[in-house]
Order: structure tokens, then C-alpha cells, then sequence
């Protein structure tokens, strides 16, 4: 599975978008996109994957570049409920396991 | 929504003791998985089951076992619990169709072995 790049930690007002950058560039071309995000202490929660189209579920949108070696993850109006460590992670359809990264510790602040 | 539960959230446990740790999906889900998560080494997975009685070792099977009796069900079983295996355990289950499978986690198990 490719290497994925994400920023160690992001501040995000409460309300305001969150975007999360992914760094992609070895992925290949039967690679899905997907996105994790983990709360303290609880189990990883799924929210959305993609392959070469962006998509969009009732949890964020996923935009991702043209050439595929970066993606976007949006949460539209974050709430303090959304902090959390987001994992992106890049992974064929065949793939038994999941691998998680550092990922990303997203603050959203009052 | 796909719910996975496990069956507790914390335990604590004694060396020498055999831990029966379980998992329940009701998505009808043909893969599961049993990882276990530890600070700075990330999500290793133990065991994974495709069907039902069959199941593959995963990166670190040593010291546990699994068992899947019925599709929704999957166990992981310590034989004889080690202060090593303290740790969150972490169940997941997925839908084994074309394309990418997505794996939904339960709420993690916190096993404190003494």
C-alpha cells in the first residue's frame, strides 16, 4: 500500500470548515483513498473513501486531485465533537488489513 | 448503520488467566478481524476470518486464538493472558464484495492484564 503524508496536528473553529490534507504521490492506480478518524479510547470510526472521483456523505467530502497524489478531507461545520486523530490511508480493493498512520490530530476549538 | 459491538470495554485480567474476548456484527458481513492497538506501533492485526470456521493469521497471532462458530460472531481468545497482551483490542468487519472493502470497527476492548 502507498505511503500517505498528513500534517501532525490542525486548530479548527468550531462551525467553520476543517480541510485535512493527505499526501498520496507513490499511490497507484487501483489505490482507494480511504479516511479514518479516531476519538480517544474509542475504536476508529469510517467516513468516507474514494478512488478518483470526489465524494460526499453526510460525515465530509473527500476531494481529490486530479493526478491522485493528494486528497482533502472536509468536514463542513466542525463541531467539538470532531476532535479526534484523522487517519488517511491508501489501500487496495485486495488488501486484508488496515494500516494506520501518525494521522492527524484535529483540535476544534470553542 | 453497520453495528459492530464487542463484548466489554474494559477488562482487567490476571497472568495465567484465559480471556475470551467477543465480537457481534449485524451487517451480515462475511470478513472479520481482530487487531490490537498499542501507542506508537499502531494497528497490528492478530487474526481475520472470511467465513464462517475459517480464519487466517494475521502479523501477530502468537499467544491468541479466534473462533467463528456463526457469520456474525468472531472471537479472540487468549489462552493463558501475559502482561504483553495488555493492550486495546479492536474488532472490525467488512463486506467481502467487488471493488474495496470497507471495515467497520466496534468500540475496542481496554484489557489490563495484571
Amino acid at each position: 500500500d502507498a505511503k500517505t503524508t498528513q500534517p501532525t496536528s490542525m486548530d479548527c473553529a468550531e462551525g467553520r470548515a476543517a480541510n485535512l490534507p493527505c499526501n498520496h504521490s507513490t499511490i497507484s492506480g487501483n489505490e482507494y483513498v480511504y479516511w479514518y478518524r479516531q476519538i480517544h479510547s474509542q475504536g476508529p470510526q469510517y467516513i468516507i473513501h474514494g478512488l478518483k472521483n470526489n465524494e460526499t456523505n453526510e460525515m465530509a467530502s473527500l476531494i481529490i486531485t486530479e493526478d491522485r497524489k493528494s486528497s482533502t478531507l472536509i468536514l463542513p461545520h466542525a463541531t467539538l465533537r470532531d476532535t479526534a486523530v484523522y487517519y488517511c490511508i491508501v489501500r487496495t480493493g485486495s488488501a486484508r488489513q488496515l494500516t494506520f498512520g501518525s494521522g492527524t490530530q484535529l483540535t476544534v476549538l470553542p | 448503520d453497520v453495528k459492530v459491538t464487542q463484548s466489554s470495554r474494559y477488562l482487567v485480567k490476571r497472568t495465567g488467566e484465559k480471556v475470551f474476548l467477543e465480537c457481534v456484527q449485524d451487517m451480515d458481513h462475511e470478513n472479520m478481524f481482530w487487531y490490537r492497538q498499542d501507542p506508537g506501533l499502531g494497528l497490528r492485526l492478530i487474526y481475520f476470518s472470511y467465513d464462517v470456521k475459517m480464519k487466517e493469521k494475521g502479523d501477530i497471532p502468537e499467544g491468541y486464538s479466534v473462533s467463528r462458530e456463526k457469520k456474525e460472531r468472531f472471537s479472540l481468545i487468549l489462552e493463558s493472558a501475559s502482561t504483553n497482551q495488555t493492550s486495546m483490542y479492536l474488532c472490525a468487519s467488512s463486506f467481502a464484495g467487488i471493488g474495496t472493502d470497507t471495515q467497520y470497527f466496534g468500540p475496542g476492548t481496554r484489557l489490563t492484564v495484571l
